[in-house]
């Protein structure tokens, strides 16, 4: 699978629109890139999920370019309770994620 | 109400003995996980099944068993030969259709071991 980097940690203050970049070079053809959110003591939460371009939910947007070599998670709005640890993971057929150490986003008032 | 259960949420053993940790889900799915996390670190892959009566390591097996003897259960082992067992233990299910790209995770259950 894909090796992916993200910055360790981010911080950002209530309100603000929060964009959370990952390289992953050498992702396969058919791997699709999937964001997970995980507040401390508790199991990762799926956010989104996209293969190349633009999509988005309620949550949040993912942007995709064309060498789908690199992903970006916007957060509109962030308020205190986005507050949690991101992680970028490519996504293979056979549903196996390898988990990274994620970004740790700090929202302030 | 549908979802992964995990229990218990704490537990507490002795070094030299061997735990089990329970996962059911009423999800449905066919494939289920389970992840080891240590503090400030990301999720590592212990082993996983994608249908019942089958099941593959992963990254850090060993000290480990599982079975899959039915669908909605997954349970894991952790044996007095895994060498740092004290961590906070995550199941996940998912659907094992490829398209299928979300996994569900229960709570977690945090063990300690001394």
């Amino acid at each position: 699978l894909a090796k992916t980097t993200q910055p360790i940690s981010m911080d950002s203050y209530e309100g603000q629109e929060v964009n959370i970049t990952c390289s992953h070079n050498n992702i396969a053809t058919n791997d699709y890139i999937t964001w997970y959110q995980q507040f401390p003591s508790q199991g990762p939460r799926f956010i989104i999920q996209g293969y190349k371009t633009k999509v988005t939910n309620e949550v949040a947007s993912l942007f995709i370019p064309a060498d789908r070599k690199s992903s970006t998670l916007s957060l509109p709005r962030v308020s205190l309770s986005d507050t949690a640890v991101y992680y970028c993971l490519p996504r293979s057929d056979t549903g196996k994620l390898i988990f990274g150490q994620g970004t740790t986003l700090q929202v302030k008032p | 109400d549908g979802g992964i259960t995990q229990s218990p949420k704490y537990l507490f053993r002795k070094e030299g003995q061997n735990v089990t940790l329970s996962c059911e889900q009423n999800l449905n799915h066919d494939a289920m996980y389970w992840y080891r996390q240590d503090p400030g670190q990301g999720l590592r892959l212990i082993y996983y099944s994608q249908i019942v009566n089958d099941f593959q390591k992963g990254d850090i097996a060993e000290g480990y068993s599982v079975s899959r003897e039915k669908k909605e259960s997954f349970p894991l082992t952790v044996t007095s030969a895994q060498k740092n067992p004290t961590a906070f233990y995550l199941c996940a299910s998912s659907p094992r259709k490829s398209d299928a790209y979300e996994q569900y995770f229960g709570p977690g259950t945090r063990l300690t071991v001394t």
